[in-house]
């Protein structure tokens, strides 16, 4: 079993729908949870992070970590075309364990 | 601010040659990171420095993979000798030292070994 498992999709949508977009892990070490976007032939970019449990909202984007189930979320509302993209889950321990371990990835694909 | 550079952009070579890949971080950052990205395995975390020393070179996958950094502006990743199966995507990455440790990735250098 992978560290970090993330169905790889595609997952395709119409405009304006909300997406979920999620993970899970297997050790429950990991303190920091970070969401990244990777547009096709580009590096991956910083969405969203968040410390340990809870929820946190930046415009149409929120992030949940749920540590008891080890299960972290990405929501995107009213999504647009230009959110097409695949989006990677990565975690850290934090401390001195600095590399990141990521998901694989889901493809998503907003159908105008 | 330029963000993280890395070079070639794209290199193709035939397997046996020694392959190195050049990464410049962003200004001021003292981790560096280098990660490989394959449809099979995702993206895998190689090594990283701190400082220019490596800290963690547990996902190098062999002896044929090495990293340098040689001052804080400037990272190689070679690959000698270069075999087909080490054609991936690589990236780097650097940050900077307090929470979250924020990665910033370049556009990375995609290899194909023939």
């Amino acid at each position: 079993q992978k560290e970090v498992e993330q169905d790889p999709g595609p997952l395709s949508v119409p405009e304006g729908a909300i997406v979920s977009l999620n993970c899970t892990y297997s050790n429950s070490a990991f303190q920091y949870f970070m969401w990244y976007r990777q547009y096709s032939r580009k590096g991956p970019e910083l969405l969203m992070y968040t410390y340990s449990s809870g929820n946190k909202e930046d415009g149409r984007f929120t992030a949940q970590v749920d540590k008891s189930s080890k299960y972290i979320s990405l929501f995107i509302r009213d999504s647009q075309p230009s959110d097409s993209a695949t989006y990677l889950c990565a975690m850290r321990v934090g401390g001195g364990a600095d590399g990141l371990t990521f998901g694989k990835g889901t493809h998503l694909i907003i159908q105008p | 601010d330029a963000g993280v550079i890395q070079s070639p952009r794209h290199e193709v070579t035939e397997m046996g040659q020694e392959v190195t890949l050049r990464c410049k971080p962003i200004s001021g950052h003292d981790y560096l990171f280098w990660y490989r990205q394959t449809m099979m395995r995702g993206l895998e975390l190689l090594i990283y420095f701190n400082n220019n020393v490596p800290i963690d070179d547990s996902g190098m996958p062999e002896d044929r993979f090495s990293a340098k950094m040689p001052n804080a502006s400037f990272s190689t990743l070679k690959i000698q000798p270069s075999e087909p199966r080490d054609s991936a995507v690589y990236f780097c990455a650097s940050s900077l030292v307090g929470a979250p440790k924020t990665q910033y990735f370049g556009p990375g250098t995609r290899l194909l070994v023939l």
